[in-house]
């Protein structure tokens, strides 16, 4: 079993609607939660950071963190053609010296 | 500061020929990261390097696969021979600190072995 699991996708929505991705975690010691966005052909890019559980948004994205149920979400709202992209989900522990662990992406299409 | 430099962003070589990715990182952070990224694997890392130390290199897939970090601002991956399940995306990443800290991504290498 992947430490982190990951719906690779592909997921297509039309403008406007709210997405949500998801990922799944096995790492209890998991204590950073990240999300990056990867357009084609590019590398990836931090979107949106979070310590422990809880929430936190940013303009028009939330990132929201379960710890009990090993589970972390990235919602978007009033998606827009340019957010099309592959979103990684990313974790590690609380050690500086814990490595980030990734999933493996979800490719996002936003439909005009 | 131009992020995280990487060179060449393609290559098409033969099998058994050897491969060298080149990464310029970040200057100031102290840690270089390098990746490789397939469809059936997504993103794996390869090496970690602290201060052009090589800190962690559980995740090189094979004796083929080397990486050195001579000094702060250059780092290479060498493939030598390559192999065609050796065709990915692979990308370099710096950072100030490991772990919590963010990365930054170079705009990979895509590598494809004949």
């Amino acid at each position: 079993q992947k430490e982190v699991e990951q719906d690779p996708g592909p997921l297509s929505v039309p403008e406007g609607a709210i997405v949500s991705l998801n990922c799944t975690y096995s790492n209890s010691a998991f204590q950073y939660f990240m999300w990056y966005r990867q357009y084609s052909r590019k590398g990836p890019e931090l979107l949106m950071y979070t310590y422990s559980s809880g929430n936190k948004e940013d303009g028009r994205f939330t990132a929201q963190v379960d710890k009990s149920s090993k589970y972390i979400s990235l919602f978007i709202r009033d998606s827009q053609p340019s957010d099309s992209a592959t979103y990684l989900c990313a974790m590690s522990g609380y050690s500086s010296a814990s490595k980030i662990i990734f999933g493996s992406g979800t490719r996002l299409s936003i439909r005009p | 500061d131009a992020g995280v430099i990487q060179s060449p962003r393609h290559e098409v070589t033969e099998m058994g020929q050897e491969v060298t990715l080149r990464c310029k990182p970040i200057s100031g952070h102290d840690y270089l990261f390098w990746y490789r990224q397939t469809m059936m694997r997504g993103l794996e890392l390869l090496i970690y390097f602290n201060n052009n130390v090589p800190i962690d290199d559980s995740g090189m897939p094979e004796d083929r696969f080397s990486a050195k970090m001579p000094n702060a601002s250059f780092s290479t991956l060498k493939i030598q021979p390559s192999e065609p399940r050796d065709s990915a995306v692979y990308f370099c990443a710096s950072s100030f600190r490991q772990g919590q800290e963010t990365q930054y991504f170079g705009p990979g290498t895509r590598l494809l072995v004949l």
